[in-house]
């Protein structure tokens, strides 16, 4: 079945430093991939998304490149900010099989200190 | 546009008692909704999926009859945790399909804690 691996955390950076939250996946279709962000006692939000091979998706200075090649789906920012202290999540959602049920990574928690 | 929200946001309950979550789509008709149960610094557990007019499907080890799912309109989805014991507490999360699109939107959460 479908599974997103994710970077295990926490990540700890100092502000204005640069993130690499690394993600790859499995799908037997042709997954959408997305992010989410969930700031602490709160839902998830969309953070991004990218739908094809190739495609980038970007958000609030958050970046992603939709790679087939390495079945990946980094997350990066070039200059972390105290408020991107969050939880992210990687996810797919695989359309081939007509279900949009997505499948989530286990989360990776960022820390960004002043 | 596509809000989720959740009500309520917080609740404490007593052991052996009722409680039910509402979710609702407010711009946009979802006719399928998704409970997640999150447990701290622990990844989404899919508890069920929920579709518009009829029953929910649920994931395996969830209880059906402990975890009530009603799926009433487009815009509406509740989960009712009956009988609820102190190891139902924890962190529940509904999310609400955009038709049309593979994409959800998440609730808020709802954290019910039971004493």
């Amino acid at each position: 079945g479908d599974s997103v691996t994710q970077m295990e955390g926490p990540v700890t950076l100092s502000e204005e430093a640069f993130l690499t939250i690394n993600c790859t996946y499995t799908a037997t279709g042709y997954p959408s991939l997305f992010w989410y962000v969930q700031y602490p006692g709160e839902g998830l939000q969309l953070l991004l998304k990218a739908t094809k091979a190739d495609d980038k998706g970007s958000n609030k200075g958050f970046e992603a490149t939709y790679r087939k090649e390495t079945t990946s789906f980094h997350l990066e920012k070039g200059s972390v900010q105290v408020s991107d202290s969050a939880v992210y999540f990687c996810a797919l959602s695989d359309r081939s099989g007509g279900s949009y049920i997505p499948t989530f990574g286990r989360g990776t928690s960022l820390i960004v200190h002043p | 546009g596509a809000v989720v929200s959740q009500h309520p946001s917080r609740v404490i309950c007593k052991s052996g008692t009722s409680v039910k979550i509402e979710c609702r789509s407010l711009d946009f008709q979802a006719t399928t909704m998704f409970w997640y149960r999150q447990f701290p610094k622990k990844s989404l557990m899919l508890m069920a999926t929920s579709n518009e007019g009829s029953k929910a499907t649920y994931e395996q080890g969830v209880e059906k009859d402990k975890f009530l799912i009603n799926h009433a309109s487009l815009t509406l989805s509740t989960l009712t945790v009956t009988s609820a014991h102190p190891e139902d507490s924890s962190f529940y999360i509904c999310s609400a399909h955009l038709f049309g699109t593979d994409t959800q939107y998440f609730g808020p959460g709802t954290r019910l804690t039971v004493l």
